[in-house]
């Protein structure tokens, strides 16, 4: 069964520059995968920041961009703010209708 | 604007049927090209999708689940329904409904409902 790394966990200054990045325990993410992600904080549902690789869902600020980088796809938050400071989801859809989360990364922004 | 509200029983107990419903307004869910679907949340873990449906159409699962996971529509009612038989402690949860839409990916999210599974 195929899996969907991220890593578990970045720290990130506030007004730096971090990239998160989600890719496959077999195999390289294309954009055939349409790699989407996710921004959860405490206690709320997650919102819908990518889909596509790097379109940006209605109202996600401009901070937060998505592409593929190398044979994974990558999440980068551009002068990041207090407020950046949640857990960041990813999903890749397997085709045959499978979509797949991978494990959460947690940014903390200090 | 589509908006998503999750309702049911807080607490199950194990071995017992957990049904919850998603309440859709702002749109209709027979006339949408959107896929409903759900996805889960155990305390302090990661998300697991659950099962994604068309309305009365083709429905995908998630294999791990499929063998106890039952979806449905009424659409007099605007709502879409998960069952999930069979159930234990593992599957206490936060459980969320969401759009899967034509930009594959979750689009619209509910604010979720958390189920216990205890005697």
């Amino acid at each position: 069964q195929t899996v969907v790394t991220q890593e578990p966990s970045f720290s990130v200054s506030p007004g730096g520059t971090v990239t998160l990045t989600c890719g496959l325990s077999s195999g390289s993410v294309s954009t055939n995968y349409y790699p989407s992600w996710y921004q959860q904080t405490p206690g709320q549902a997650p919102r819908t920041l990518i889909y596509s690789t790097n379109t940006r869902s209605s109202g996600v600020p401009d901070r937060f961009s998505g592409s593929i980088l190398g044979n994974k796809a990558v999440l980068t938050i551009t002068g990041a703010q207090a407020d950046d400071e949640s857990d960041y989801y990813c999903v890749l859809y397997m085709g045959s209708g499978i979509p797949v989360f991978g494990g959460g990364t947690k940014v903390t922004v200090l | 604007q589509l908006q998503l509200q999750e309702s049911g029983p807080g607490l199950v107990k194990p071995s017992e049927t957990l049904s919850l419903t998603c309440s859709v307004s702002g749109g209709s869910i027979s006339s949408s090209n959107n896929y409903w679907g759900w996805i889960r949340q155990p305390p302090g873990k990661g998300l697991e999708w659950i099962v994604n449906r068309y309305y009365r159409g083709t429905t995908y699962y998630n294999p791990s689940l499929k063998s106890r996971v039952t979806i449905s529509e009424d659409a007099s009612k605007n709502q879409f329904s998960l069952k999930l038989s069979s159930v234990t402690a593992a599957d206490t949860a936060v459980y969320y409904c969401a759009t899967w839409s034509g930009s594959v990916s979750f689009d619209i999210w509910g604010r979720g409902t958390l189920v216990t599974v205890s005697s």
